[in-house]
């Protein structure tokens, strides 16, 4: 079955910028609407955004100016960058697939990477 | 955004026990509904989408209801493993939003 792996830094200076891989195995990246999601405590689950395999993006109002999401077809992998970061994006990063069907939801989840902000 | 009230926050319930967790909407969403389950350290994994699909794999006790603004999520015999903290998200616009999570703990 599909699985999906997250992997980066797990410490990021504030000001800088955050940079995540999701690796997907077991199937291939092509349809699917591949997705980033993020959990703190104060905020809860929290969607930052979506990639189709064909590069099409989709962002969260609040963080879109901020984020950029590529995806990469040959290796079956797709990434997020959130730059200026803050300690407000302390949280547990996770990757899913995205399912389109009545909205969006998601089937399959990484297990997800801690990624704190501090100095 | 729409904004996605869970209650209760919190739950008892003994293990045999039918339990049921409600998802309030901001505005209509038609049935644009999710549900997930987390367990402490693990990703959240889907129950049910579309407001009442079960996902496959998923065991027939959990059933989902609702459309409009109100929805709920129904385990109807809680088994030792269901002890989790339970979460709706809609899907009807962007952001997806989640709700702030119901945690169901043993009596």
């Amino acid at each position: 079955q599909v699985q999906l792996q997250e992997s980066g830094p797990g410490l990021v200076k504030p000001s800088e910028t955050l940079s995540l891989t999701c690796t997907v195995s077991g199937g291939s990246i092509s349809s699917y609407y591949w997705s980033w999601i993020r959990q703190s405590p104060g905020k809860g689950l929290e969607w930052i955004g979506y990639i189709y395999y064909s590069g099409s993006t989709n962002y969260s109002p609040s963080l879109k100016s901020r984020v950029t999401m590529s995806v990469d077809t040959s290796k079956n992998q797709f990434s997020l960058k959130l730059t200026s970061v803050t300690t407000a994006d302390t949280a547990v990063y996770y990757c899913a697939r995205g399912v389109h069907s009545y909205g969006l939801y998601f089937d399959c989840w990484g297990q997800g990477t801690l990624v704190t902000v501090s100095s | 955004d729409i904004q996605m009230t869970q209650s209760p926050s919190s739950l008892s319930a003994s293990a045999g026990d039918r339990v049921t967790i409600t998802c309030r909407a901001s505005q209509n969403i038609n049935n644009y509904l999710n549900w997930y389950q987390q367990k402490p350290g693990k990703a959240p994994k889907l129950l049910i989408y579309a407001a009442s699909s079960l996902q496959s794999g998923v065991p027939s006790r959990f059933s989902g209801s609702g459309s409009g603004t109100d929805f709920t999520l129904t385990i109807s015999s809680l088994q030792p493993e269901d002890f989790a903290t339970y979460y709706c998200q809609e899907s009807y616009s962007t952001p997806q939003t989640f709700g702030q999570g119901t945690k169901l703990e043993i009596k």
